[in-house]
């Protein structure tokens, strides 16, 4: 099967500048998260959506990063302006959801390499 | 809020020794996960624990979740080059679907 979509792979702009990513998750997929991860960390969870509904965005910065998936399929993430911390890698992931052994399981894409100088 | 902790941080090993890394978690988890990741790659599932002292086997990989539900394992055995990456534990947080993750382990291999 397919795996998760991510596009750009990589993308540098300057501080106050805007950009966007995207991600198409593995077909029939009901759950969708967008992570930050910075060189040397764990992935930070930004959002997590079941189907097109947000289930949790308690750490997106929401002054600066928007994030939305319409027809609960595709998903972008915005950031708007960007700061020089924003510099990282943005990983798009997700799971079956439901109740099944299997609906935890993340898969992950191959993420968005961020710079903002 | 939840936290998961990993150590070490760093694991030098030598071509065919065996190691082990240890994840921890301040709550009580209803399952935990490893990822493994390599050198500008993306996070890969490996495994979930969910069972109270449960071991799973996946070839020179022995995983364990603690007896207390807050503590898991990663050993591998006879460490080869194809090992190189680093492994992270992630546990449920809020919601079962959201994990939080540890900051990693980070294996380097000598030859």
């Amino acid at each position: 099967e397919a795996g998760v979509a991510q596009s750009p792979r990589y993308k540098i702009i300057e501080k106050r500048q805007s950009v966007a990513f995207w991600c198409n998750p593995i077909s029939g997929h009901a759950t969708l998260y967008w992570y930050q991860q910075i060189l040397g960390q764990g992935p930070k969870l930004l959002i997590q959506f079941q189907n097109n509904g947000v289930v949790d965005d308690s750490q997106l910065p929401k002054d600066r990063f928007s994030a939305e998936r319409l027809k609960g399929v595709d998903s972008t993430l915005k950031i708007q302006p960007a700061k020089l911390e924003d510099s990282a890698v943005y990983l798009c992931a997700s799971s079956l959801g439901g109740q099944g052994a299997r609906s935890y399981e993340q898969y992950f894409g191959p993420g968005t390499r961020l710079t903002v100088t | 809020g939840q936290q998961v902790m990993q150590i070490p941080q760093y694991q030098h090993v030598q071509e065919g020794e065996d190691f082990t890394t240890y994840c921890n978690s301040s709550t009580t988890l209803s399952n935990i996960q490893w990822y493994k990741q390599r050198p500008g790659g993306h996070p890969v599932f490996l495994i979930q624990l969910v069972k109270s002292g449960e071991v799973k086997k996946q070839k020179r990989l022995t995983f364990q979740f603690g007896e207390a539900k807050k503590n898991s394992s990663l050993h591998i055995t006879a460490t080869q080059t194809t090992d190189v990456g680093t492994y992270f534990c992630a546990g449920p947080g809020s919601n079962d679907y959201k994990l939080s993750f540890g900051a990693g382990t980070t294996v380097t291999v000598r030859a």
